[in-house]
């Protein structure tokens, strides 16, 4: 079946300018993960979703950070005001109800903040 | 709070040398304990999970590891690798369904 999309896959933007993410997870999963990934270290945790609501989003580095998901499907990561430092590979996750916590990545949209 | 700790950041093998990745976690708690691998132009995938019971686990390709309680340790083995084997490795913990806490990450070059 289909795994985790994530759209757009690169994403070049200017300073200051305001960016989405989306990720679509795999059917059916009713939790949901965004991750951020820095060149040359591993994944960093920003905020989980179990189905709409945010169940942690102690990740979230400041207030220019917001994500949604209010189908508890499709998420949108959302960034105000970017800066050159939020340039990374951002991760999206998927996980399905029950006793499994393996979690399914997604291929990453790759923000570039000029 | 929790840490995860690779202690190589980039392993270079022949072709059939055997493997070794050490990966070290702080967390007093019950955890469930993973192995990621990345491809070249590949997103991450799950090569490996240890939840409970035997503490030794086997993933796919013949990777394997091993969960050490008292020393907080899940290494990553493999007793020959191959050139295809060439990714980036990367240990992970949680504490039963929330984040997930990487390390730092592995490369791996396997010269054929």
């Amino acid at each position: 079946g289909a795994g985790v999309s994530q759209t757009p896959s690169n994403k070049v933007t200017e300073k200051g300018k305001y960016v989405e993410l989306r990720c679509d997870p795999i059917s059916g999963h009713t939790a949901l993960y965004w991750y951020r990934q820095s060149l040359g270290q591993g994944p960093e945790f920003l905020i989980y979703f179990q189905g709409t609501g945010a169940a942690d989003d102690s990740g979230l580095p400041n207030d220019r950070f917001f994500a949604v998901r209010p189908e508890g499907s499709v998420s949108t990561l959302k960034i105000q005001r970017t800066e050159r430092g939020d340039s990374a590979v951002y991760l999206c996750a998927s996980r399905p109800s029950g006793g499994s916590y393996e979690q399914y990545f997604g291929p990453g949209t790759r923000l570039t903040v000029t | 709070a929790q840490s995860v700790s690779q202690h190589n950041h980039h392993v270079i093998l022949s072709e059939a040398a055997s493997l070794e990745l050490g990966c070290n976690y702080s967390y007093g708690g019950t955890v469930n304990l993973f192995w990621y691998v990345q491809y070249p132009g590949q997103h991450l995938q799950l090569l490996l999970k240890y939840f409970s019971g035997d503490p030794l686990v086997k993933g796919i390709k013949g990777f394997e590891a091993e969960f050490i309680k008292s020393k907080f340790s899940f290494n990553l083995r493999k007793p020959s690798v191959q050139w295809s084997d060439t990714a980036e490795y990367f240990c992970a913990v949680d504490n039963q369904g929330g984040k997930l806490i990487f390390g730092q990450g592995t490369e791996l070059s396997v010269k054929p």
